[in-house]
């Protein structure tokens, strides 16, 4: 199975803040990786497709790069509603894994 | 709108089976795969398995394959998930998600169930 990696596990930050969260892969998985976003008690929501593609809905200061074996989630300027768990997921191989998750907190 | 419903909250003892249903509106329901998810307290996302609900095709995560069989009915829409010689270790919330793209094997999760609470006491 691909391995995710994903660091760090957790990051506290501001309001305003850029926020970057990476996601590494065992090997590569070309373009093939998603990012969610998910609350306590609820269901994850996608925010990110194909490394870079950004959900319908979902607004413009979260952005996704990367190719290949590294990923990178960024938020351009943390707001309230952030706060939550980010987890990357691979989806090339036949088994999808998932990272084990990045916790923002309120700094 | 699109969505996905799952059944209520379930307890069973070690050694049982459990059934989740999660049932589709919105869409049509045979062009997009449908995958489990599930979450140990406290824990990260596992990917469980995948089904097509137009032609059936399955594919289990190595871990589950001999404890999990999923399952569709186009006639109403829903796909179900059964484990089975439950373990205390599978007590978790699992999720339905559908697969973004129509047709496809593999892609994102872009519509989620709210959850079914499992727990095996």
């Amino acid at each position: 199975d691909i391995q995710m990696t994903q660091f760090p596990s957790t990051l506290s930050a501001s309001v305003g803040d850029r926020v970057t969260i990476t996601c590494r892969a065992s090997q590569s998985i070309s373009n093939w990786l998603a990012w969610y976003q998910q609350k306590p008690g609820k269901a994850p929501n996608l925010l990110i497709y194909k490394a870079s593609s950004l959900e319908t809905g979902v607004p413009s200061r979260f952005s996704g790069s990367g190719s290949g074996t590294e990923f990178t989630l960024t938020i351009s300027s943390l707001q309230p509603d952030d706060f939550a768990t980010y987890y990357c997921q691979q989806y090339e191989s036949s088994s999808r894994t998932f990272g084990q998750g990045t916790k923002v907190e309120i700094k | 709108q699109v969505q996905l419903v799952q059944s209520g909250a379930e307890v069973k003892k070690p050694g049982a089976s459990v059934k989740v249903s999660c049932m589709a509106s919105g869409y049509s329901f045979s062009s997009y795969g449908i995958n489990w998810v599930r979450q140990a307290p406290g824990q990260g996302l596992e990917w469980m398995g995948w089904i097509s609900p137009f032609t059936g095709n399955t594919n289990y995560a190595q871990k589950l394959h001999d404890r999990v069989t999923m399952t569709t009915d186009t006639s109403t829409n829903t796909a179900y998930m059964e484990l089975r010689s439950l373990r205390s270790d599978d007590t978790a919330v699992y999720y339905c998600a559908r697969l973004k793209a129509p047709s496809a094997i593999v892609g994102a999760f872009d519509v989620w169930g709210q959850g079914t609470v499992v727990t095996v006491s």
